[in-house]
């Protein structure tokens, strides 16, 4: 099963918002409510930033944000922070015989 | 606080297995609501999950890489551990072990601050 489809970069100036959208199809993001999304600062572990399409852990700034419609998740950024430039994974569930899928990526500069 | 640390060979060769050990602290895990999880990243590409055990010894793998990986649990030492076997140059990458909420959510926290590995003669 292919991964899931993200724009290999995106950017915005401080202070502003940027979305960051995750395709999948009807057989993963399209159809289950498991989508969730990752930051990573270069040489380190990713980070858990919103799960279950738009629930934040513990001490996420509510600056992020995540929906979806239909078979496309969508992470928002508000507010951007120079700290806010990393790399954005998302993931979905994918059925018992292909639990996880990530998407390819996206780098986020701030401008 | 749930903190998680790979361990294992930083050098493997061609044709050989790839081993890693994950060890738990700070909690259990022999916890009911949570399963253990192993994902990788080649330098400079993106993230890939490999599999997930949960405490009593049930595995999913991903089918890509399901007939090279095996799992295990060691719970008196709150470890699991990823076998992979039959390595090429292209299974080079850093591997991370993760809690993973496989039954719920979905999801992967907390991380390991994850290994690298390179597959070189």
């Amino acid at each position: 099963q292919s991964a899931l489809t993200q724009p290999p970069s995106a950017s915005g100036s401080r202070g502003q918002s940027v979305t960051i959208s995750c395709t999948g199809t009807s057989s993963d993001v399209g159809s289950y409510n498991y989508v969730s999304w990752y930051q990573q600062h270069p040489g380190k572990a990713p980070k858990l930033l919103i799960y279950e399409i738009s629930k934040r852990p513990s001490g996420v700034p509510d600056r992020f944000s995540g929906s979806k419609s239909g078979s496309t998740a969508s992470l928002t950024v508000s507010g951007l922070q120079a700290e806010d430039e990393a790399d954005y994974y998302c993931t979905s569930y994918a059925g018992r015989n292909n639990p996880v899928l990530f998407g390819g990526g996206t780098t986020l500069t701030v401008l | 606080q749930l903190h998680l640390q790979e361990s294992g060979p930083g050098l493997v060769k061609p044709s050989d297995t790839l081993s890693l050990t994950c060890t738990v602290s700070g909690g259990s895990i022999s916890s009911h609501i949570f399963y253990w999880g192993w994902v990788r990243q080649p330098p400079g590409k993106g993230l890939e999950w490999i599999g997930t055990i949960y405490y009593s010894g049930s595995t999913y793998f991903n089918p890509s890489l399901r007939s090279r990986v095996t799992m295990s649990v060691d719970p008196p030492n709150n470890q699991f551990s990823l076998k992979l076997n039959s390595v090429t140059a292209a299974d080079t990458a850093v591997y991370y072990c993760a809690r993973h909420d496989y039954a719920d959510g979905n999801w992967f926290d907390p991380w390991g601050q994850g290994t690298l590995v390179i597959v070189s003669s």
